[in-house]
């Protein structure tokens, strides 16, 4: 069965400390790996999408890496609009994302 | 584009009754998948639909029925509602593909509280 497991539970940061996100996972077959933020009160959006082992994607203050067993989301010198949870989700060979617990990220002035 | 819309916002109901979620895209996607939303749980799957006219069970399809009559709608249904389907739910919608799999783009959510 797929897992997806994302820590830390909850991060609080100063505006402008850099940190890292952690989404382990265990699934035969990955078929890609997706970062979403959600603010309060609304659906996840779209971040990144990860296929393989190896490959990094950038957004902003975002980058997204990969490894066989994990994927990291780096924020560089975050803002408080930063603020928000973050999820992970992997794609098997079926039609599901396996979504994680998430990570509820705040930054602070 | 409006992207994923959903209906209504805000629901409350009593034990027993029944209700209609409705979700609309208008990105021509293929795919259409209703999610619930819980804390703790993180997002579970209830149903999807992989085309017009086709549907198939998720991880939590228990309680729930869906019909895919139009391309641009996916209706979630509740015949008979409980307490333990207090939730909210997300409706989402991707293209397809026989290769890479693609991000599914989220409507807003519907929240619903069983009393």
């Amino acid at each position: 069965e797929d897992q997806v497991t994302q820590s830390p539970e909850a991060l609080r940061l100063q505006e402008g400390e850099s940190s890292s996100l952690n989404c382990s996972y265990t699934v035969s077959g990955l078929r890609g790996l997706f970062w979403y933020r959600q603010d309060p009160g609304k659906g996840p959006e779209f971040l990144f999408t990860l296929y393989s082992a190896g490959e990094e994607k950038e957004k902003e203050r975002l980058k997204a890496t990969l490894t066989k067993k994990e994927s990291f989301l780096h924020i560089t010198a975050p803002k408080p609009e930063d603020s928000a949870t973050y999820l992970c989700a992997v794609r098997d060979s079926g039609y599901a994302l396996n979504f994680g617990k998430g990570t509820s990220l705040l930054v602070t002035p | 584009n409006a992207g994923v819309t959903q209906t209504p916002k805000f629901r409350v109901l009593k034990t027993g009754q029944s209700m209609t979620l409705l979700c609309a895209q208008d990105m021509n996607h293929e795919y259409m998948y209703w999610y619930r939303q819980d804390p703790g749980m993180g997002l579970r799957l209830i149903h999807y639909s992989v085309g017009e006219g086709t549907t198939a069970k998720g991880e939590v399809p228990d309680g729930y029925n869906v019909s895919r009559l139009k391309k641009q709608n996916f209706l979630l249904g509740l015949e008979s509602a409980a307490p333990s389907q207090t939730s909210v739910y997300f409706c989402a919608s991707s293209y397809s593909s026989q290769t890479s799999p693609h991000e599914q783009y989220f409507g807003p959510g519907t929240r619903l509280t069983v009393t």
